[in-house]
């Protein structure tokens, strides 16, 4: 149990261009997911955390209105990247906990690469 | 914000080897979890682990929570291994700390 699945795993945009990323839990129902970025060599950075149903929290520095956010039901939350530029490629994970798991247990996506051009 | 630490930075073993790889936090911690991103970069769970010791195969885990460590062992290392071992944890809240990662290259 406890897969995460992450669509698309790689995408090339051009700038300017918005870039929608789908995270699943395909057999778990998720109350709260977490998006993640990488850099490459560099360690997990979180972005924001949402619950199904609420508006998410984005942690310090992450602009909400570029990095959107909707976890519509228990199994999927979306991540859009809007008006994509160079400096938005990244790889980006998303995680998520739930009910079946130890308190603040997380599953990981297999993440999704952005090169934006 | 809580601080985690992870040493070594690098490390590269001889296959079958055995390793100990170190987190330390700089707070009081309610989930401790040990990961190995793969070369594609999958996050894996090893280990949740906020105190106590655990087992899974060749790979174990302590964490003593009253001193702010966990250690991750990995033995007879095989090159399966290889990739970043990530230690993460949260405190207040429900949001995950990564430490740093070890980098480690195993060799036939």
């Amino acid at each position: 149990g406890a897969v995460v699945s992450q669509h698309p795993s790689w995408v090339i945009c051009k700038s300017g261009t918005s870039v929608k990323i789908e995270c699943r839990s395909l057999d778990f129902q998720a109350t709260t997911m977490f998006w993640y970025r990488q850099f490459p060599k560099q360690s997990l950075m979180l972005m924001a955390t949402s619950n199904e149903g609420s508006k998410a929290t984005y942690e310090q520095g992450v602009e909400k209105d570029k990095f959107l956010i909707n976890h519509a039901s228990l199994t999927l939350s979306t991540l859009t990247v809007t008006s994509a530029h160079p400096e938005d490629s990244s790889f980006y994970i998303c995680s998520a906990s739930g009910w079946d798991f130890h308190t603040y247990e997380q599953y990981f996506g297999p993440g999704t690469r952005l090169t934006v051009t | 914000g809580i601080q985690v630490e992870q040493s070594p930075p690098d490390l590269i073993l001889q296959e079958g080897a055995n390793s100990t790889l170190r987190c330390n936090f700089s707070d009081s911690v309610n989930n401790l979890q040990w990961f190995h991103q793969n070369p594609w970069g999958q996050l894996i769970n090893l280990f949740y682990i906020p105190s106590g010791t655990k087992q899974n195969g060749r790979l174990s885990a302590t964490t003593v929570a009253t001193e702010r460590y966990s250690l991750l062992y990995i033995s007879s290392s095989q090159t399966t291994d290889s990739g970043v071992y990530f230690c993460a944890v949260t405190n207040a809240g429900n949001m995950l700390t990564f430490g740093g990662g070890t980098r480690l290259m195993v060799k036939p």
